[in-house]
């Protein structure tokens, strides 16, 4: 088993609708939950961490944690064709946002 | 600030061949991360440094590869000999004490190992 597991995709939703991204990981002890959205061709970018649970919302992206399940979600409201990209989920046995085990990504399309 | 630079962006070398990566991380940042994403093994820690020290190296593969942090603002990632497998894209990355819930990415070097 690995140890942080995304829904292996392609997820594709249409312009306006929501789309959910889900990732399980193994070690309960993990502290600090990240979501990197990562364009094809470059670089990831942090969107949102969450440390504590149940949710945590930044405009249209809500983070969400469930310690006891060992899973962590995002959803993106309004999904919008810039969206479309694959989501790294990222897990943490502290704080320290580089230190982290990522899971395999789920590549989003968002169709106009 | 110009954010993370990593050097070269494209990398195409021969088996056995000598590779060095460079990173310049964000100025006053303490930590420095590599990183190599595979489409195989997807992202990978395999090294990290604080304040120029390296700390943990458990995700280093094998004795080909070193890194290195001369300084604050430079560290390489050396890989000798290298091998077609080492094909991949290495990250570097780096965070500070301070906020450490945000890690800056570089926009990767390009290794391709023919």
């Amino acid at each position: 088993q690995k140890e942080v597991e995304q829904n292996s995709g392609p997820l594709s939703v249409p312009e306006g609708a929501i789309a959910s991204l889900n990732c399980t990981y193994s070690d309960r002890g993990s502290q600090s939950f990240f979501w990197y959205r990562q364009y094809s061709g470059k670089s990831p970018e942090l969107i949102m961490f969450i440390y504590s649970n149940g949710d945590k919302e930044d405009g249209r992206f809500t983070a969400q944690l469930n310690k006891a399940s060992q899973y962590v979600s995002l959803l993106i409201r309004d999904s919008q064709p810039s969206d479309s990209a694959t989501y790294l989920c990222a897990v943490n046995m502290g704080t320290n946002a580089g230190k982290s085990t990522f899971g395999d990504g789920t590549t989003l399309t968002v169709k106009p | 600030d110009a954010g993370v630079i990593q050097s070269p962006r494209h990398e195409v070398t021969e088996m056995g061949q000598e590779v060095t990566l460079r990173c310049k991380p964000i100025s006053g940042h303490d930590y420095l991360f590599w990183y190599r994403q595979t489409m195989m093994r997807g992202l990978e820690l395999l090294i990290y440094f604080n304040n120029n020290v390296p700390i943990d190296d458990s995700g280093m593969p094998e004795d080909r590869f070193s890194a290195k942090m001369p300084n604050a603002s430079f560290s390489t990632l050396k890989i000798q000999p290298s091998e077609p497998r080492d094909s991949a894209v290495y990250f570097c990355a780096s965070s500070s004490a301070d906020k450490n819930t945000e890690a800056f990415f570089g926009q990767g070097t390009r290794l391709t190992v023919v």
